[in-house]
């Protein structure tokens, strides 16, 4: 069974632009859920898909959003770019979010360095 | 979701078990533990998780206390390659925490030769 891909792995974009990144999780997983790794706050949670709605959100600002599609892809954007952002931002599914079976799996990540 | 505390370092030899403690005092009812583990900025690592009782899958096993305040995870013939950030999580089955894992600081596992 093929793992979570994201794409793309590496990218590196300038203040004030805008930035998508994409995930596609393991078939069958319904959940998708985004986080942002950097070294001074380590692994945050951004926000959770589930069936194309956004059931969860973390304490991050209006410029990250995301959506998921009726496949469970789901992509994530971050307007208006900040020095700040550059992180790693990891995608990870789960068959349903909740209850029994709330393991997630992680993507290996998009790099965004923010010039 | 509970906090938890985790030592932020061990260290073990090739071979020998690994023995990783966590506390989660607060921990409720409905709260799972999670275990993840993340090697050199790859993705975090799904290991284990339970509720209340002991579990043992192919790479590790979870140890849960009685009152459930706290849990060790064993992995029992560490390697070199399970050299990681250790994660312990404590999270509830749905509302506030759909989808969501509170990672901690983590203990750094350093398996020695």
């Amino acid at each position: 069974k093929a793992g979570v891909t994201q794409t793309p792995r590496y990218l590196i974009k300038t203040r004030g632009q805008q930035v998508t990144l994409s995930c596609s999780p393991i078939s069958g997983h319904r959940s998708v859920s985004w986080y942002q790794q950097t070294p001074g706050q380590g692994l945050q949670f951004l926000f959770e898909y589930f069936s194309e709605t956004q059931r969860n959100k973390g304490n991050f600002p209006g410029r990250f959003s995301g959506r998921q599609f009726s496949n469970s892809r789901s992509e994530m954007n971050v307007s208006t770019l900040e020095l700040g952002d550059s992180a790693l931002y990891l995608c990870a599914s789960s068959r349903t979010g909740g209850g029994l079976y709330n393991e997630q799996f992680f993507g290996p990540g998009t790099r965004l360095t923010v010039l | 979701d509970a906090k938890t505390t985790q030592p932020p370092s061990m260290d073990c030899a090739e071979g020998r078990a690994a023995n990783l403690p966590c506390n989660h005092s607060t921990i409720s009812g409905n709260e799972y533990v999670y275990w993840y583990r993340q090697i050199h900025s790859q993705g975090p690592q799904y290991i284990i998780h339970g509720l209340k009782n002991n579990e043992t899958n192919e790479m590790a096993s979870l140890i849960i206390t009685e009152d459930r305040k706290s849990s060790t995870l064993i992995l029992p013939h560490a390697t070199l390659r399970d050299t990681a950030v250790y994660y312990c999580i404590v999270s509830n089955a749905g509302g506030t925490s759909y989808g969501k894992l509170t990672f901690g600081q983590g203990t750094i596992l350093t398996v020695h030769p």
